[in-house]
């Protein structure tokens, strides 16, 4: 895998429905997987930050797992809400530093609409 | 609240007529970026500051400049846009620590007739 890659491209579930997505991404020169959430008209924030492999992280109704050995990590999200609608963004970073500066490569993210 | 905030949130240029979008930022960080996200594709990074330090990325076209004349403040220049030029553009902001969160303005959604 060349680039960061996402799927779905969009996703349609029914308030308490449980959903998760793919992010897949190169696993060469591999440091860290940044997961965001991006609403409709805001800012993106950051959801997740994880580097080493076999990582869990929750927030609320929200997790991920990172395998870095061949590339992937997956968001839960568990009972979806209406306000979980967002477009979730994935991006790998390369190196830590020097003069990379944290530079991340995104996919082109999952858009998830939950429906009442 | 500390924030990333982007002027203006939505911008109308004429083919060919230069445009400036500002971004700034009261998390005193020293690194800040600029991306473009065009129509259902990936946001992609044109170039980064660290404090004046300048990093150009390969592909960014020449008509993309951008400016740093203190810690708040970022510049995104298109000298002379074309219809291609069309995007969101999004500003960020990280501190050079192990994790490099990036913290995101809203983005100013570009329109070139």
């Amino acid at each position: 895998i060349l680039n960061v890659e996402q799927s779905p491209q969009s996703l349609h579930v029914q308030e308490g429905d449980s959903t998760n997505f793919t992010c897949s991404f190169p696993s060469s020169n591999f440091y860290a997987l940044h997961w965001y959430r991006w609403e409709t008209a805001k800012s993106p924030e950051a959801l997740f930050v994880m580097t080493l492999n076999g990582d869990e992280k929750k927030k609320g109704r929200i997790s991920a797992t990172l395998n870095t050995k061949e590339g992937y990590s997956y968001l839960y999200i568990k009972g979806s809400q209406p306000e979980d609608s967002a477009t979730y963004l994935c991006a790998s970073q390369a190196d830590a530093g020097g003069t990379s500066y944290g530079k991340l490569t995104f996919g082109q993210g999952t858009i998830l609409t939950v429906h009442p | 609240d500390a924030m990333v905030i982007q002027n203006p949130r939505y911008q109308v240029t004429q083919f060919g007529k230069p445009v400036t979008l500002s971004c700034s930022q009261t998390l005193n960080h020293n690194v800040m970026y600029w991306y473009q996200q065009k129509s259902s594709q990936a946001p992609k990074l044109l170039f980064h500051y660290y404090d004046k330090d300048f990093n150009n990325e390969a592909d960014t076209p020449d008509n993309f400049q951008s400016r740093r004349p203190n810690t708040s403040f970022c510049f995104l220049d298109i000298r002379s846009p074309g219809l291609g030029d069309a995007a969101m553009y999004l500003c960020a902001t990280s501190v050079p620590t192990i994790s490099y969160e990036q913290y995101f303005g809203p983005g100013t959604r570009l329109t070139v007739t």
